[in-house]
């Protein structure tokens, strides 16, 4: 079966501006997280949707923003973007159930100017 | 406060020896556990995981100890090949009111020499 898919893969942009990232889950998977990578923190949890609510939440600002849609497909907004926002985003799907079968997709690496 | 700790970001092993990651965490709250490789610009690939029920899990070249007393686990490989090489996670649970979320450390590049 298709695995997670995030797009786009790549991504620049400039400070101040804002940025939509894209996952859709695996097929069936109703949870969907979102984790930020970077090289001094190393995975930092953002958000996890279940059946389009947010469920749990990260300390991030409130620039970092998410939704699901009832297709369980996941979107994640930064606005105003920082040079500090440069990092890999990740996107991760689990069905629900004890074996926390979470599955990430290849990130979406971000970039700003 | 970081409540998983990787002490050591980086590991280097000769092929067919034996390749030891360790993971410490703080949180007792934790049940469940689990470790992750990650190769660069690819997402974490999930590879072994333990209940805090459990003390060793084990599958293939792959072992994780479990000692919650200390608040420690291990990641065992034997024997270590060059494709191994690559970033590995420690990951807990965190259960928290019907979700949860994985809780992860920095990570250990593991480098495996022919």
């Amino acid at each position: 079966k298709a695995g997670v898919t995030q797009t786009p893969r790549y991504l620049i942009k400039t400070r101040g501006q804002q940025v939509t990232l894209s996952c859709s889950p695996i097929s069936g998977h109703r949870s969907v997280s979102w984790y930020q990578q970077t090289p001094g923190q190393g995975l930092q949890f953002l958000f996890e949707y279940f059946s389009e609510t947010q469920r749990n939440k990260g300390n991030f600002p409130g620039r970092f923003s998410g939704r699901q849609f009832s297709n369980s497909r996941s979107e994640m907004n930064v606005s105003t973007l920082e040079l500090g926002d440069s990092a890999l985003y990740l996107c991760a799907s689990s069905s629900q159930g004890a074996d926390y079968g979470y599955t990430f997709g290849s990130g979406t690496r971000l970039t700003v100017v | 406060d970081q409540q998983v700790k990787q002490n050591s970001p980086s590991l280097s092993v000769q092929e067919g020896r034996i390749s030891i990651l360790n993971c410490d965490y703080t949180n007792s709250m934790f049940d469940y556990f689990l470790w992750y490789k990650k190769y660069p610009a690819e997402g974490p690939t999930f590879l072994i995981s333990i209940s805090s029920i459990k003390d060793k899990n084990e599958d293939g070249r792959f072992t994780v100890f479990l000692n919650k007393s200390a608040k420690h686990l291990s990641l065992h490989i034997v024997p270590s090949q060059p494709g191994d090489s690559a970033v590995y996670f420690c990951a807990a649970v965190t259960p928290q009111g019907g979700s949860e979320k994985l809780v992860f450390g920095k990570g250990t590049k593991l480098t495996v020499n022919p």
